[in-house]
């Protein structure tokens, strides 16, 4: 079974801190995407890597990072996490070609006070 | 107007009924389509993916792809109180599975 996991459930954090947020994948596979979903917009993608070391802006990339340095690890940064940044996040990963299964994380909740 | 849309629902079905979702996209280059669903509080779990014209069957889901009409939708039989969910459309536009996903139906199966 392919198995995505995510560092935390359920995150609060202050104005201004750095937040990091973890995913581990377990299928060795190349594809690793970042989306947050909010009420009434579905899920937007974030950023997304191809391979290690690299990285692609996706649809919403304003105010936050990524990082990939070992394949099954995908780290989403927000260098100063502000309150719109309140939402779900989720990670998910797929093997590389087209028509790929994305499979998800269980998803961290942010809450940014 | 959306790259891909969905009706946002409810969509209440009785038990045993069919429920039909539709969901439309913009992009005629588009390869690649997903159903997925996410329950209440869950992260989204792939039903159906489709990619060539016409119908394609899972047990108690059947998609159907239009792509000269440019949508997708997804046909439930003999819908269960468990089929609740919200209910997302997903398209790869190119090579590299990046996908764009519709706001989601949210459908309730009422006993």
């Amino acid at each position: 079974d392919v198995k995505v996991t995510q560092s935390s459930r359920y995150l609060v954090k202050r104005t201004g801190e750095k937040v990091f947020l973890e995913c581990v994948q377990d299928m060795d596979h190349e594809n690793m995407f970042w989306y947050r979903q909010d009420p009434g917009l579905g899920l937007r993608l974030i950023y997304f890597s191809y391979d290690v070391k690299m990285k692609e802006k996706g649809d919403i990339p304003e105010g936050y990072s990524v990082s990939r340095e070992k394949k099954e690890r995908f780290s989403l940064i927000l260098e100063s996490a502000s309150t719109n940044q309140t939402s779900m996040y989720l990670c998910a990963s797929s093997s590389p070609g087209q028509g790929r299964t994305q499979y998800f994380g269980p998803g961290t909740r942010l809450l940014v006070l | 107007q959306k790259e891909v849309e969905q009706n946002s629902g409810p969509l209440s079905v009785p038990e045993g009924a069919i429920a039909s979702l539709n969901c439309t996209y913009s992009d005629r280059g588009s390869q690649s389509f997903f159903w997925y669903r996410q329950y209440s509080g869950k992260s989204p779990e792939l039903i159906m993916s489709i990619y060539s014209n016409g119908d394609k069957e899972d047990g108690r889901f059947t998609a159907q792809l239009n792509k000269a009409s440019q949508y997708v939708s997804l046909l439930i039989r003999d819908s269960q109180p468990s089929d609740s969910a919200t209910y997302l459309c997903a398209v790869e536009k190119a090579a590299g599975n990046k996908l764009t996903f519709g706001g989601g139906t949210r459908v309730l199966v009422k006993p």
